[in-house]
């Protein structure tokens, strides 16, 4: 199984909506980081979250880690055609090992 | 430019056939790391370096899969005897040495073993 689960896989969002996208893991989240891909591309950092009830946000992206740490949402506002790609959560989830875990992927669409 | 390189971008191998990849991360990021991303999923990882020290091999799938850093800078990842599920894009990444930073990615090299 998964150590940490995105939801959902795949999303189609009409031009100006708003979406969420959710990362959740049964063990605590010691680093959240937030990631974008394009198909063919490398990962293209975006946030990190380190601390439980943290919140930051980038333009029209907010992310979010809950208090108990276990927890993260990805929210775009008006969501634009730029915005369209994969987003990975990937995490720390061993305190003091650099290694990351991702989630499998939400593949967004935005339609004009 | 300033990010991480990898070449080739695009490989094709038969079954049984070695290949190398190379990574050129950001000057002077200690940390080095590779991970393995299958169509449809997310990256895995494979290994970590700290300068030229290998701390983490555990993600490595079998002895089959090699990885270097002689001088703490440039990496290979070595690949012998190819087989079929060896195929998928290898992405590398460094970062500044500790804990809260983020990695930085290379574009990848896509592997396709025929």
């Amino acid at each position: 199984s998964q150590e940490l689960e995105q939801s959902p896989q795949s999303l189609i969002v009409q031009e100006g909506k708003n979406l969420t996208i959710n990362c959740t893991s049964s063990k605590t989240l010691y680093g959240l980081y937030w990631y974008k891909q394009k198909y063919g591309e490398g990962l293209i950092f975006l946030m990190m979250l380190q601390k439980g009830g943290e919140e930051k946000s980038h333009e029209k992206i907010t992310a979010k880690l809950d208090e108990k740490k276990q927890q993260s949402s990805l929210h775009i506002t008006a969501s634009q055609p730029s915005h369209a790609g994969i987003y990975l959560c990937g995490a720390d989830l061993n305190f003091g090992n650099e290694k990351l875990t991702f989630g499998t992927g939400t593949r967004l669409t935005i339609i004009p | 430019g300033a990010g991480v390189s990898q070449s080739p971008r695009y490989k094709v191998a038969k079954r049984g056939q070695d290949v190398a990849l190379r990574c050129d991360p950001i000057s002077g990021h200690v940390s080095l790391f590779w991970y393995q991303q299958a169509l449809g999923q997310g990256p895995e990882f494979l290994t970590y370096f700290q300068n030229e020290a290998q701390l983490d091999k555990s993600g490595l799938p079998s002895d089959r899969f090699f990885a270097e850093r002689p001088e703490g800078s440039v990496s290979t990842l070595k690949i012998q005897r190819t087989q079929q599920e060896d195929s998928a894009v290898y992405l590398c990444a460094s970062s500044l040495e500790g804990q809260g930073v983020y990695q930085y990615f290379g574009p990848g090299t896509r592997l396709l073993v025929l």
